[in-house]
């Protein structure tokens, strides 16, 4: 069965510090990837996603992720991040053909001043 | 609307008890999904309705568990003989059809088994 693993649970960094978060798929086909957050009391939100092109996707907030297709990663980055960044982070992964996103168990992120 | 609704937001319960978590998805949107969130352990997928396709219900964990979705449109996620392990944040995404575009998530039910 298609899995998406996050390797890192909860992640401490202090403001400015650059943020990388791991993200690794088992499916082989053709996929579509995404990264939601869930900042604290909200619900779901998309960062980001690709499909095809460039696999350098730049997203919402400075956040960008890049598909390596050879790893099976969608690691997704932050050059700088602020306490504002605090939430969880989700990687999401869809076959071609309509199938429903499977995520990954998340990783949370908290950001101190 | 102008986003996924669900209701309630809250939710607490009897063990035994049925219950009933309903979703107001995007209008247009003709795609629908439940989720299942639980502490550790990111969503599990439960359902998808795609149109008037028959629905995706390989992610449903037992058969005390069901949904619908009247009119292509509002949807209703139906829990019977509550466990306290039903105990989670139910969540409803919809989503326009075709692969190209994200799911938006409604803020969930969170649901308590006692």
């Amino acid at each position: 069965a298609q899995s998406v693993s996050q390797h890192n649970h909860h992640v401490i960094l202090s403001e400015a510090a650059s943020l990388e978060l791991g993200c690794n798929y088992s499916y082989g086909g053709t996929v579509n990837l995404f990264w939601y957050v869930q900042y604290p009391g909200q619900h779901l939100q998309l960062l980001l996603k690709y499909f095809s092109g460039d696999p350098l996707v730049k997203g919402i907030k400075g956040f960008e992720a890049e598909f390596i297709k050879s790893k099976f990663s969608f690691n997704l980055r932050k050059p700088s991040v602020q306490w504002s960044d605090t939430a969880e982070y989700f990687c999401a992964v869809t076959r071609r053909g309509n199938t429903p996103l499977v995520f990954g168990k998340g990783t949370r992120l908290s950001v101190i001043a | 609307g102008a986003g996924v609704s669900q209701s309630p937001s809250n939710k607490v319960t009897e063990k035994g008890k049925d219950v009933e978590l309903r979703c107001d998805p995007i209008s247009g949107h003709t795609a629908l999904y439940w989720y299942r969130q639980s502490l550790g352990q990111g969503l599990e997928f439960l359902i998808y309705f795609q149109g008037n396709s028959a629905p995706d219900k390989s992610g449903l964990p037992s058969d005390r568990f069901s949904a619908e979705r009247t009119g292509g449109s509002v949807s209703t996620l139906t829990i019977q003989r509550t466990q306290q392990e039903d105990s989670a944040v139910y969540l409803c995404a919809s989503s326009l059809a075709g692969d190209s575009y994200g799911y938006t998530f409604g803020s969930g039910t969170r649901l308590t088994v006692v």
